[in-house]
């Protein structure tokens, strides 16, 4: 089954407009929940949430967890097309090795 | 330089041929991983090591294999290609739990 899901799959705002990513999942043990931006190939790190962190900022970007509902949502203020990419989800657990990937958003934003 | 350097960055190969991707980083970490993306399918884990004596399989691992040649260098191998291995592999990198991971640019591989 899915562990981790985003929505909606693609989106297409105009510059200047504030979008929000969801991303649900459903694991045991969760330990963090990681948001990654993918342009062209590799994706490149923004936030990790965690237990004792779970709000993050930066710039014009910030993502809340919420552990008792498990989600998170990725906030995007004041878009530029420069943000447009693949915005990817990812949990680990405790008891785990890896981190499971959500199947990404994508956002493209018109002049 | 990359942290994360992948070769090759694109290839193209037959069906039944046997092929590899090597990755090597600078970052010194010891966790190293293979991952392939499809479309629609997010990134799938294909194998990861700790160190070079610790390899495990991923969700996806069967017509792969890999090789930790060294903490820096981690290879994998498709030993006889077929084309639904078409795909964007990524090697990537964690210093450890609660470390997100560093990507390299990424393989796209393409089985005809």
């Amino acid at each position: 089954e899915d562990k981790v899901v985003q929505s909606p799959l693609s989106l297409v705002v105009h510059e200047g407009d504030t979008v929000t990513l969801n991303c649900s999942y459903e694991v045991t043990n969760f330990r963090s929940l990681l948001w990654y931006k993918q342009e062209k190939k590799a994706p490149t790190f923004l936030f990790m949430l965690t237990s004792s962190g779970i709000e993050k900022k930066s710039g014009r970007l910030s993502s809340i967890l919420d552990k008792k509902e498990l989600f998170s949502i990725l906030n995007i203020t004041a878009t530029q097309t420069g943000d447009s990419a693949v915005y990817l989800c990812a949990v680990d657990q405790n008891t785990g090795n890896q981190f499971y990937f959500g199947t990404g958003t994508s956002l493209t934003v018109i002049p | 330089d990359a942290d994360v350097t992948q070769t090759p960055r694109n290839r193209i190969t037959k069906t039944g041929k046997r092929i590899m991707l090597e990755c090597s980083q600078t970052k010194g970490h010891d966790r190293m991983y293979w991952y392939r993306q499809d479309p629609g399918l997010g990134l799938q884990l294909i194998y990861y090591s700790f160190d070079v004596k610790d390899i495990n399989k991923g969700e996806i691992s069967d017509g792969y294999s890999v090789s930790r040649q060294a903490q820096a260098k981690f290879s994998l191998s498709l030993e006889s290609a077929i084309p639904n291995q078409t795909a964007l592999y990524f090697c990537a990198t964690s210093a450890g739990p609660l470390e997100g991971y560093t990507f390299g640019s990424g393989t796209r591989l393409t089985v005809v």
